[in-house]
């Protein structure tokens, strides 16, 4: 079963610090990634999409994918309260299917 | 402008009940999607839509019955459900159905609550 495995926390950073949010898949021949937010009792949120090994940036957001390694993450800079939300990873896993991991909640202390 | 809509907000109903959730997008998007979501769960997909074709039934009970009247509505017809069917109806919408780039945009939901 193709799965995508996220720590579901919670993280807590102080503001102002990074934030740093890791997935791992199991389809190898997965080729798109995402980052959704969602914040409690909303829905998804899309944050940074990613499809090539290396960074990406998006203000103050990173995303980082590593094929070979079958890892993506997400950095956020300068943390604020208002990044304190459940950041879903997702992964195409082709034919239409996108499977989300569980979900990591941050906690960002102001 | 990356908005898809869904109406009600919030829905009760008893099990006996038929009800509908309804779905929009005017991004021209070929792709629709209804996913449920429980509490402190990630989305499960449910249905997919390409263009205007069922294209993915994820062996969800018949109670849940999936319409795609024209390329820019999605509705979710509900009758007999069960309490476990309580949760957050999402719907999303993608551009290009099948790509491996495609990238879903979802609604705000519909939090679902049968007695």
């Amino acid at each position: 079963q193709k799965e995508v495995e996220q720590n579901s926390g919670p993280l807590s950073v102080p503001e102002g610090a990074i934030a740093s949010l890791n997935c791992t898949y199991s389809d190898r021949g997965s080729q798109s990634f995402f980052w959704y937010r969602q914040y409690s009792g909303k829905s998804p949120e899309l944050i940074m999409f990613i499809y090539s090994n290396g960074d990406k940036e998006d203000g103050r957001f990173t995303a980082q994918l590593n094929k070979a390694s079958q890892y993506v993450s997400l950095l956020i800079r300068d943390s604020q309260p208002s990044d304190s939300a459940t950041y879903l990873c997702a992964v195409n896993i082709g034919g239409f299917k996108t499977i989300f991991g569980a979900g990591t909640r941050l906690f960002v202390k102001a | 402008d990356t908005e898809v809509t869904q109406t009600p907000k919030h829905l009760v109903m008893g099990m006996t009940n038929k009800k509908s959730l309804k779905c929009e997008q005017h991004m021209g998007h070929r792709a629709m999607y209804w996913y449920k979501q429980k509490a402190k769960k990630p989305p499960e997909l449910m249905f997919v839509y390409s263009y205007e074709k069922l294209s993915i039934n994820e062996s969800v009970p018949s109670r849940f019955s999936p319409e795609c009247p024209n390329s820019s509505l999605l509705n979710l017809h509900l009758h007999a459900l069960q309490p476990e069917d309580s949760a957050l109806y999402l719907c999303a919408s993608s551009q290009a159905p099948g790509s491996a780039q495609e990238t879903q945009y979802f609604g705000p939901g519909t939090r679902l609550l049968v007695l």
